[in-house]
């Protein structure tokens, strides 16, 4: 059964740093979704992504973020300069309108 | 800004008896609910959905059920499998099917 993949697992980086986090969603989903859980917390929506634009983001997703699908099969999600609070699980999906499926996630360590 | 909530933080069950979970939605936009499951460590798994135009959708011993004047809707699972111990999204969207809105989970434990 297709799945979706993320790259690191986990990834430790200093303040200030930028990481690129990848995804490899499943090969015919239309839309591509990065959710962040901050641990103990709820599951939040950062972006979606469209028909090769984002679609929809939320006040998380500010200028220090952006996304990327560079060729037909990754996603990427990039934070410019990371801050301490950006330490969280950052999940991808991918989907249709209204089904979404989701990878396993990259643990970011912030430190 | 929390529109969708769910007030039970865990559930303990007992293993052939019935598990339901709730969530509470402030949005009356909201058209399509979907309940995801999640294990530690991994990410979370699509389960059921359901649109606003139903009240009910059933999936082998998953059922969800939608009270919109009351903006609740619960997953039923019957019967509870000591494999179903996870914890439990539900979340929401409006018509443009783009942003989710997550519930905070809930815990559920079943006791074999």
């Amino acid at each position: 059964e297709p799945e979706v993949t993320q790259t690191p697992s986990h990834q430790v980086t200093q303040m200030g740093q930028e990481v690129i986090l990848r995804c490899v969603p499943i090969s015919n989903h239309l839309y591509f979704y990065w959710y962040r859980q901050i641990l103990g917390q709820k599951v939040e929506f950062l972006v979606s992504f469209y028909n090769n634009e984002i679609s929809e983001k939320s006040e998380i997703f500010d200028d220090q973020f952006s996304v990327e699908r560079p060729d037909g099969s990754n996603f990427t999600l990039k934070i410019r300069s990371t801050k301490l609070e950006d330490s969280a699980m950052y999940f991808c999906a991918s989907g249709y309108a209204y089904e979404q499926y989701f990878g396993p996630g990259t643990r970011l360590t912030v430190t | 800004d929390q529109q969708v909530k769910q007030n039970s933080p865990s559930l303990s069950v007992q293993e052939g008896r019935i598990s339901i979970l709730n969530c509470d939605y402030t949005n009356s936009m909201f058209d399509y609910f979907l309940w995801y499951k999640k294990y530690p460590a991994e990410g979370p798994t699509f389960l059921i959905s359901i649109s606003s135009i139903k009240d009910k959708n059933e999936d082998g011993r998953f059922t969800v059920f939608l009270n919109k004047s009351a903006k609740h809707l619960s997953l039923h699972i019957v019967p509870s499998q000591p494999g179903d111990s996870a914890v439990y999204f539900c979340a929401a969207s409006e018509n443009t099917g783009n942003q989710f809105y997550f519930g905070t989970g809930t815990s559920l434990t079943v006791i074999p």
